[in-house]
């Protein structure tokens, strides 16, 4: 079992509407999670980080995390042409982070 | 200008070569970290350092190395016996137990 895992897509969205990506994660002892958008070619940019139960957002983008599930999940509302990128999922624990493999979002016009 | 630099953007290795890829940041970051990424897949983590003069192995190490002698610079050489070295590779930085924010990255090729 990897220790981040997120559907590795394409997940295909159409231009104004409500993108839904999910990570799940095996660690209990996790603290920290952040989601990373990557475009082609390019390094990761960090859009969202959470440490607490709940919901977070942040302009277009919202992030939850449900502990007790072992479950994080990023919206993006208004889905925008922009938007298309591979989204990265990562865990910190016990000082480092784990990245997910990421999911392909395709936002189509 | 602050941030995260990485050098050089491209690099070509021979069979049986070592080379060391660089890693500079000029945000105060105490935490350091190198990552792996190979086509279609995600980060997966070399080494990190949360301290000067200290770092730990991450999931993939072997055939490479790493130094911290300053807080500034975490530099990554790959060993010749890394045998499969060729993949994008990011060298990020943070605070400890806090997001990391990531360089340009440096393209490595076995040719």
């Amino acid at each position: 079992q990897k220790e981040v895992e997120q559907n590795s897509g394409p997940l295909s969205v159409p231009e104004g509407a409500i993108a839904s990506l999910n990570c799940t994660y095996s660690d209990r002892g996790s603290q920290s999670f952040f989601w990373y958008r990557q475009y082609s070619g390019k390094s990761p940019e960090l859009i969202m980080f959470i440490y607490s139960n709940g919901d977070k957002e942040d302009g277009r983008f919202t992030a939850q995390l449900n502990k007790a599930s072992q479950y994080v999940s990023l919206l993006i509302r208004d889905s925008q042409p922009s938007d298309s990128a591979t989204y990265l999922c990562a865990v910190g624990r016990a000082s480092k982070i784990i990245f997910g493999s990421g999911t392909r979002l395709s936002i189509r016009p | 200008d602050g941030g995260i630099t990485q050098s050089p953007k491209y690099l070509f290795r021979k069979e049986g070569q070592n080379v060391t890829l660089s890693c500079e940041q000029n945000l105060n970051h105490d935490a350091m970290y190198w990552y792996r990424q190979d086509p279609g897949q995600g980060l997966r983590l070399i080494y990190y350092s949360q301290i000067v003069n200290d770092f730990q192995k991450g999931d993939i190490a072997e055939g490479y190395s790493v130094s911290r002698e300053k807080k500034e610079s975490f530099p990554l050489t790959v060993t010749s016996a890394q045998k499969n070295p060729t993949a994008f590779y990011l060298c990020g930085s943070g605070g400890v137990n806090t997001e990391a924010f990531f360089g340009q990255g440096t393209r490595l090729t076995v040719v």
